[in-house]
């Protein structure tokens, strides 16, 4: 059985400090891990992936991630947060092999103040 | 760039109708998913559909809910007959292979 917990359900930070957003998976087979973006009434959008390659991935907008399986995290972070950067973030677990289904976290909305 | 369309953008419907969401995956995707997001709640996974069948799907997905790819470029999903539960955020995904997914912009679904 897989699983997904995002450890905030809401982070606020000051534009020009650095990003944190935790997520904690469990999955029975090895996982895929991603993180989308969710602007409000816009839809998900892809930041970064993990399929079992490189542990530190990167991705848009200067976000990157660490897949650490002895913590069993895939905590999301930036340098320096920008007022754009605000919106929902999903933590997205997906069986590498066996099985389609996708789970997502609760989502951590990421407030950004001037 | 390509990207997975969905239509209508909100769908007003009363209790009991039929309603059928529509999604224009990405052309050379091959793997097609229906999602929905309950206000306030969490993306929910309801079904996959590969090589024109339901690859996997989860205990929301029940014999109220149907998906079809009618031609080569849509994918719908049809809910028989709406509850006031179903309202919802729907979206749709395709890949081309079993990982990375491409959202749509999601149809609201509002059950009176």
């Amino acid at each position: 059985a897989q699983s997904v917990t995002q450890l905030d359900s809401h982070v606020s930070v000051s534009e020009g400090t650095p990003v944190l957003l935790r997520c904690n998976y469990s999955s029975s087979y090895s996982p895929s891990l991603f993180w989308y973006v969710q602007h409000p009434n816009k839809g998900l959008q892809l930041l970064l992936k993990y399929t079992s390659a490189a542990t530190l991935v990167k991705g848009i907008n200067g976000f990157e991630a660490e897949f650490k399986k002895s913590e069993t995290s895939f905590h999301l972070t930036k340098p320096s947060a920008h007022m754009s950067d605000a919106a929902e973030y999903f933590c997205v677990v997906t069986p590498h092999t066996g099985g389609f289904k996708t789970i997502f976290g609760a989502g951590t909305r990421l407030f950004v103040k001037a | 760039e390509p990207e997975v369309t969905q239509t209508p953008s909100h769908q007003v419907t009363q209790m009991g109708q039929e309603v059928i969401l529509r999604c224009v995956p990405i052309s050379n995707h091959l793997y097609f998913y229906w999602y929905r997001q309950i206000l306030g709640q969490k993306v929910e996974f309801l079904v996959s559909f590969y090589n024109n069948e339901i690859s996997e799907k989860s205990e929301i997905f029940d014999d109220q809910f149907s998906v079809e790819r009618p031609d080569g470029s849509n994918f719908t999903l049809k809910i028989r007959s709406t509850k006031l539960e179903d309202s919802a955020m729907y979206f749709c995904a395709s890949s081309e292979a079993r990982l990375e997914q491409f959202f749509g912009p999601g149809t609201r679904l509002t059950v009176l």
